[in-house]
């Protein structure tokens, strides 16, 4: 059965502190990517990485840093938090499947995510 | 860009049928995706459409007009568990998903 852990449900810290967000992923795809998730917003990228060491910055990047050692885990980083990085945190992960034909999916698999309040 | 656009608010009677529509630019799309999100939890997947037309699995249907921008989810029989948020996403390039606001759709009995 597909699989993505979130090392935390919920996370309480300071302003300033340095927060790292784990995501460990058991089905061996290519593709991670962590999500904030914010009322009336939804769900926006910050970063993805599709291979070991290698990233990308998605919609929202600044303030924000990730970190790929290896293939199952993609590490948040959150340098010095603020207040307004309270919120909810998803990691997925995903590798190309068929649909039927040639055509190739990317269906993103959802961890259960980390509540990250800031004070 | 993907702007997608969706209903914020939908509320639809136990057993009855609903449509959430969703619309998005065309350009550089690959293809479109349907998920649910119960209250306090992550995204599940419900559906995929990358060609035109409607998709049927079980209660649950989804179609795509590339052409228009537009897809739908078609929720049938309606259950008080179906009360959830349905996000819609596509694939504008390779890898990444471009979600949209979601719609809270609140199934009353």
């Amino acid at each position: 059965d597909v699989k993505v852990t979130q090392s935390s449900r919920y996370l309480v810290k300071r302003t300033g502190e340095k927060v790292f967000l784990e995501c460990v992923q058991d089905m061996d795809h290519e593709n991670m990517f962590w999500y904030r998730q914010d009322p009336g917003l939804g769900l926006r990228l910050i970063y993805f990485s599709y291979d070991v060491k290698m990233k990308e910055k998605g919609d929202i990047p600044e303030g924000y840093s990730v970190s790929r050692e290896k293939k199952e885990r993609f590490s948040l980083i959150l340098e010095s938090a603020s207040t307004n990085q309270t919120s909810m945190y998803l990691c997925a992960s995903s590798s190309p499947r068929t649909s039927g034909g040639a055509h190739n999916s990317y269906e993103q698999y959802f961890g259960p995510g980390t509540r990250l309040t800031v004070t | 860009g993907q702007n997608i656009d969706q209903p914020t608010e939908m509320t639809a009677t136990e057993g009855a049928i609903v449509q959430i529509n969703c619309t998005y630019q065309t350009s550089g799309f690959n293809g479109l995706f349907w998920y649910q999100q119960h209250a306090g939890e992550a995204p599940t997947f419900l559906s995929y459409n990358v060609l035109d037309g409607l998709e049927e699995k079980g209660r649950f249907s989804s179609f795509l007009s590339r052409s228009k921008g537009y897809s739908y989810l078609l929720l049938k029989e309606l259950q008080m568990k179906d009360s959830a948020s349905y996000l819609c996403a596509n694939t504008g390039g390779g890898n990444k998903l471009t979600f949209g606001t979601g719609t809270q759709l609140k199934v009353e009995l």
